[in-house]
């Protein structure tokens, strides 16, 4: 079983509409949890993290997490065009290293 | 805003010849790190650096590849004999504290690496 599971997509929806992206996890061990947007040939970018189960909002994006099933989400609202790149969800187990879900390809239609 | 950057964004080479790629970390950073992408995969780690030593690398991090800080500003990744498999977008990443708190990563906008 892979550390880290996300499905490649990719995710197209129209403007405006709520897109939700999740990733599971085998290992017990990651404390935090990350979202990362990563444009083409682009480094990624920090979203959010969290730490505990629960959500945790800014702005247009919430980060939902739940240890006890080894899931976590994002959701993006009132999603746009702008919004088209790759999330990667990332986790972190206290070591130096980022273990990373292979990345969700998401388009938002005009 | 303090950012990370790389250079070369493109590289391209001869299998077998060797490569530095080249980071400025954010510069009151402690911690760095290497990651690699090969193109639709996942980002992998490799290595992270920390006063002058590596303190943790990946199974892919064999010893074809160093690390080195040679001065106060710059990290590299130096590949000594590349192969077609070392193809990938290369990313740099910097950290200002580990400790035992979650440490914020922060990516440079990568080096792409092309072995033919």
């Amino acid at each position: 079983q892979k550390e880290v599971e996300q499905d490649p997509g990719p995710l197209s929806v129209p403007e405006g509409a709520i897109v939700s992206l999740n990733c599971t996890y085998s290992n017990s061990a990651f404390q935090y949890f990350m979202w990362y947007r990563q444009y083409s040939r682009k480094g990624p970018e920090l979203l959010m993290y969290t730490y505990s189960s629960g959500n945790k909002e800014d702005g247009r994006f919430t980060a939902q997490v739940d240890k006890s099933s080894k899931y976590i989400s994002l959701f993006i609202r009132d999603s746009q065009p702008s919004d088209s790149a790759t999330y990667l969800c990332a986790m972190w187990a206290g070591t130096y290293k980022y273990i990373f879900g292979t990345g969700t390809r998401l388009k938002v239609l005009a | 805003e303090p950012e990370v950057t790389q250079t070369p964004s493109h590289q391209v080479t001869q299998m077998g010849q060797e490569v530095i790629l080249r980071c400025v970390p954010i510069s009151n950073h402690l911690y760095f790190y290497w990651y690699r992408q090969i193109l639709g995969q996942k980002v992998e780690f490799l290595v992270s650096f920390y006063n002058n030593e590596i303190s943790e690398k990946s199974e892919i991090f064999d010893d074809q590849f160093s690390v080195e800080r040679p001065d106060g500003s710059n990290f590299t990744l130096k590949i000594r004999s590349t192969k077609l498999e070392d193809s990938a977008m290369y990313f740099c990443a910097s950290s200002d504290s580990r400790l035992a708190l979650y440490n914020e990563q922060f990516f440079g906008p990568g080096t792409r690496l092309t072995v033919l």
